[in-house]
């Protein structure tokens, strides 16, 4: 069984769009993440999130948002998409905050 | 702020090679979790090891082993015997204890195994 999955795997889409990227845990864990990796392979925490606590890096623009439905999800929704947002963006949920995070395959958002 | 260092870019070995990736990190918070994440070239983040700020004893497994030292805030990792299969980014990672776990990665160092 996969235990953090992310759909979908690719998008492409146009400048000045919406899209959204889908991330579910198996795992049972409280706090959810995401993280960009660039083409350099940098990664940058975007947001960690659990049922009662939001905490966002301050660098993200508000473009970004993360919509949790339930604590076994955590969406990221973009709006008005840019080249720079063209990235691998990866899920990832930890059971406390102590443990380690385990991560999504990743979905590589290609922006036109 | 807290910060992780990767100095080393890219490393080639040989195979059979001992290789050591060092990892410096920055915080100034006296409770804090480091990590270390291997990504293949399929691309997923692979967890490694765990190590928090009050537990400084080494640790190996298999052909993998970590030395962990407070004194000059430094988290290398080191493979044994190298093999192809090795061949990876590997990420060093650290998280504070107030801020909400997020990590702050190093830049990664590639690894070249070649046969």
């Amino acid at each position: 069984d996969t235990a953090v999955s992310q759909t979908p795997k690719y998008l492409v889409t146009q400048m000045g769009n919406d899209k959204s990227i889908k991330c579910e845990q198996n795992l049972g864990h409280d706090t959810m993440y995401w993280y960009k990796q660039d083409s350099k392979k940098f990664l940058k925490i975007m947001f960690s999130y659990n049922n009662k606590e939001l905490i966002i890096n301050e660098t993200v623009p508000n473009r970004f948002s993360p919509k949790s439905p339930d604590k076994a999800h955590l969406n990221l929704h973009i709006n008005s998409l840019e080249l720079g947002d063209s990235a691998v963006y990866f899920c990832a949920s930890s059971q406390d905050r102590a443990y380690e995070q385990y991560f999504g395959p990743g979905t590589r958002l290609t922006v036109t | 702020a807290q910060k992780v260092t990767q100095a080393q870019t890219e490393i080639s070995v040989v195979e059979k090679e001992d290789v050591t990736l060092d990892c410096v990190y920055e915080t100034r918070d006296t409770t804090y979790y480091l990590f270390w994440y291997k990504q293949p070239p399929s691309g997923e983040l692979v967890f490694l090891i765990r190590r928090n700020s009050f537990d400084e004893q080494n640790e190996i497994s298999g052909r993998y082993s970590w030395n962990f030292q407070k004194s000059t805030s430094s988290f290398n990792f080191t493979i044994t015997a190298s093999q192809v299969v090795d061949s990876a980014v590997y990420f060093c990672a650290l998280s504070e204890g107030y801020a909400g776990n997020m990590l702050t990665f190093g830049g990664g160092t590639r690894l070249m195994v070649k046969p």
